[in-house]
């Protein structure tokens, strides 16, 4: 199975900041990796697949890198809104898996 | 408007069983996969399964091996997930989602509310 490995767990960061959170893969997975968002109580929403691909309805802030095994996503100005915890995910082969998560604090 | 609306979650006890299901609507379902992903309280996302459009081909993660098993009706526009010999490991919120699964896409773009299994004595 391919082991996802996000970096940092959590993050304190003030509106206006630029954010970046990284993501491992153990095994090569070309770009087929997605990112998702998700707010306390609510499901998960897709920001960005295909490694760097920006999902309709998703603001530009938001922006997606990477391939192999090293990816990053990065908030180029922290938003309100973008508090949440992120999550990577590889769809390269079954079993799919995600990262641990990444929580986006507010400093 | 896409929609997912999961049902069937519940306090079963160990080694019950439970039914899960997801209904769909505003989407053409039988041209799409269906996955379902569970997230054990403050807990991460975990995948669990995904079907085919056809169900010619599923796929689970380990631990549900022989014990879960993901289906779908298209003529009803449902996902199920039958859930046996449960574990208090498997207590979570289970979400059902549409999966875009294509030469350069693999995405989960749409997922239900999620529902409550709670396995406990």
């Amino acid at each position: 199975d391919i082991q996802m490995t996000q970096s940092p767990s959590s993050v304190s960061a003030s509106v206006g900041d630029r954010v970046t959170i990284t993501c491992r893969a153990s095994q090569d997975i070309s770009t087929w990796l997605a990112w998702y968002q998700q707010k306390p109580g609510k499901a998960p929403n897709v920001l960005i697949y295909a490694a760097s691909s920006l999902q309709s309805g998703v603001p530009s802030r938001f922006s997606g890198s990477g391939s192999g095994t090293d990816f990053s996503l990065t908030i180029s100005s922290l938003q309100p809104e973008d508090f949440a915890t992120y999550y990577c995910q590889q769809a390269n082969s079954f079993p799919l898996t995600f990262g641990g998560g990444t929580k986006v604090e507010i400093k | 408007e896409v929609q997912l609306v999961e049902s069937g979650g519940g306090l079963v006890q160990p080694g019950g069983s439970l039914r899960l299901s997801c209904a769909a609507s505003g989407f053409t379902f039988s041209i799409y996969w269906m996955s379902w992903v569970r997230q054990a309280p403050g807990k991460g996302l975990e995948w669990v399964a995904n079907i085919k459009q056809d169900a010619g081909e599923k796929y689970y993660m380990d631990s549900v091996k022989g014990r879960f098993t993901i289906s779908r009706d298209n003529a009803k526009n449902s996902l199920y997930l039958q859930m046996n010999s449960l574990r208090a490991e498997d207590t979570a919120v289970y979400y059902c989602a549409r999966d875009v699964r294509g030469v350069t896409v693999r995405k989960s773009d749409y997922w239900g509310q999620g529902t409550l299994v709670t396995v406990s004595s």
